[in-house]
């Protein structure tokens, strides 16, 4: 059985603090891993798909990077707005998206 | 609009009815997923098409489950006999896969519907 992780569940932050979430997948038969947004009451909204060890993308304040030999990519979120609040969800993609349990971020104004 | 849509959005049923929810993909994606999303979980994937082809189902996918997509465009997903565990929310994503490259392809998502069982 596939096993996504993601950490921390929850987190609360002041507007314009910097954080960072978790994403652990199996490192073996990789293929890519797809970063979501999901705001309440919204569509699931795509934020990256990362193919290759040592990828970096940027999506103006938001960043990933991915390690796919250790199993785990990052998303950093620099300078946190009020409308960053989501529900952040990663998923290896095996055909089908294998999906964590999601980090859900609150930013405080 | 041109993204996916979901209808109902949200339903209340009691338990024992039959429910059938529909999708409504991008046009010309080949590729169409059904997703379950329960509180405080990611969603768990449920099953998919490959134009009108179902191609895989989730052992999660009971007999009472069923899924179509008649002519490769909408689909529909019907439970019978609900029960209070299926109280979820239930996600269509729609993709065009390269069936030619080895490739991943981006999924992109309804805004799902809710069902509520009573």
């Amino acid at each position: 059985i596939l096993n996504v992780e993601q950490s921390p569940q929850s987190l609360h932050v002041q507007e314009g603090d910097s954080t960072n979430f978790t994403c652990s997948f199996p490192s073996s038969n990789f293929y890519a891993l797809h970063w979501y947004r999901w705001e309440t009451a919204k569509s699931p909204e795509a934020l990256f798909v990362m193919t290759l060890n040592g990828d970096e993308k940027k999506k103006g304040r938001i960043s990933a990077t991915l390690n796919t030999k250790e199993g785990y990519s990052y998303l950093y979120i620099k300078g946190s707005q009020p409308e960053d609040s989501a529900t952040y969800l990663c998923a290896f993609y095996t055909g089908k998206l294998i999906f964590g349990q999601g980090t859900t971020l609150q930013v405080k104004p | 609009d041109t993204g996916v849509s979901q209808d109902p959005r949200h339903k209340i049923t009691k338990r024992g009815q039959n429910v059938t929810f529909r999708c409504d993909p991008i046009s010309e994606h080949n590729r169409l997923y059904w997703y379950r999303q329960t509180l405080g979980q990611g969603p768990e994937f449920l099953t998919y098409f490959q134009n009108e082809a179902q191609l895989e189902k989730s052992r999660l996918l009971s007999d009472r489950f069923s899924a179509e997509r008649p002519k490769g465009s909408f689909s529909t997903l019907e439970i019978q006999r609900t029960e209070q565990g299926d109280s979820a929310m239930y996600l269509c994503a729609s993709s065009l896969k390269d069936l030619g490259a080895k490739v991943t392809e981006t999924q992109y998502f309804g805004p799902g519907t809710r069902l509520l069982v009573l």
